[in-house]
C-alpha cells in the first residue's frame, strides 16, 4: 500500500539556520506530493506541492522537489524564522485514488532566537 | 462560504454516547474528505465523497462510524456508541475535483474528548 515516512521530531532550530525535513514515500504509480503546514492553534494549510518527478515546488521560501529515483520529497528552507514553528506533514495522492491523500506522521519544527 | 467550516469545534461526551460532527464545504467543491488526528499520530483517512458517486469508505474504523453528505454539500459524520479511543480531532477537508491534485482546504476540525 502507500505510505509516507517523515523524520522524526521535534526539531530544533535556532533562527536563520538551515531547515531540511526528510520525507520519503512508498506508492505505486506515479503519486503527487504535498506539504502541508499546521501552526499552533491553526488547521492544516497546503505548503507547496509538486505532481511529477524533478518537479519543485516552493512557497514562501520553502522547497521540494519530487525526486522519483529515490522515492523522496524533503522539504528546504534557506533560512528559517520563529514564526516558521509548526508542524509539518508530508502527504502523497496516489495515481487513480481520488485525489485521497496518505499522511506521514508530521515532524514539529520549533525555531528559538 | 470562504472556507471549510466545522461544528461543534470542541466536544466533550460521554462514553456510550452518539455524537454528530458536522463539516460545511467550501462552495463549489465536489469532493469531502474527512480524516482523524490523533495525538502524537498522523492523520488518518476516514471517507471520501465525491460527487453522486459512491463514498470509499475503506478508512472507517468500525461499523459505529458512519457518514452522509446531503445534496452534495455539508456532510455529516456520525460516531455511534462513543468510546475512550475516539477521542481525536476530526477534520474535515474538500477539494475542487476528486480526480486532480489541487490539494485539500482543511477545517479547523473537531476535538472529541471522550470521557
Amino acid at each position: 500500500g502507500n505510505s509516507v515516512t517523515q523524520m522524526e521530531g521535534p526539531v530544533t532550530l535556532s533562527e536563520e539556520a538551515f531547515l531540511t525535513i526528510n520525507c520519503t514515500y512508498t506508492a505505486t504509480g506515479y503519486p503527487s506530493l504535498f506539504w502541508y503546514v499546521q501552526y499552533p492553534g491553526e488547521g492544516l494549510q497546503l505548503l507547496l506541492k509538486a505532481t511529477k518527478a524533478d518537479d519543485k515546488g516552493s512557497n514562501k521560501g520553502f522547497e521540494a522537489t519530487y525526486r522519483k529515483e529515490t522515492t523522496s520529497f524533503h522539504l528546504e528552507k534557506g533560512s528559517v524564522q520563529v514564526s516558521d514553528s509548526a508542524v509539518y506533514f508530508c502527504a502523497l495522492s496516489a495515481t487513480g485514488g481520488g485525489n485521497k491523500l496518505t499522511f506521514g506522521t508530521g515532524t514539529q519544527l520549533k525555531v528559538e532566537l | 462560504g470562504a472556507g471549510v467550516s466545522q461544528s461543534p469545534s470542541n466536544k466533550v461526551t460521554e462514553k456510550g454516547k452518539d455524537v454528530e460532527l458536522r463539516c460545511d464545504p467550501i462552495s463549489g467543491h465536489t469532493a469531502l474528505y474527512w480524516y482523524r488526528q490523533s495525538l502524537g499520530q498522523g492523520l488518518e483517512f476516514l471517507i471520501y465523497f465525491q460527487g453522486n458517486s459512491a463514498p470509499d469508505k475503506s478508512g472507517l474504523p468500525s461499523d459505529r462510524f458512519s457518514a452522509e453528505r446531503t445534496g452534495g454539500s455539508v456532510s455529516t459524520l456520525t460516531i455511534q456508541r462513543t468510546q475512550q479511543e475516539d477521542s481525536a480531532v476530526y477534520l474535515c477537508a474538500s477539494s475542487l475535483d476528486g480526480g486532480q491534485p489541487y490539494g485539500y482546504t482543511f477545517g479547523s476540525g473537531t476535538r472529541l474528548t471522550v470521557v
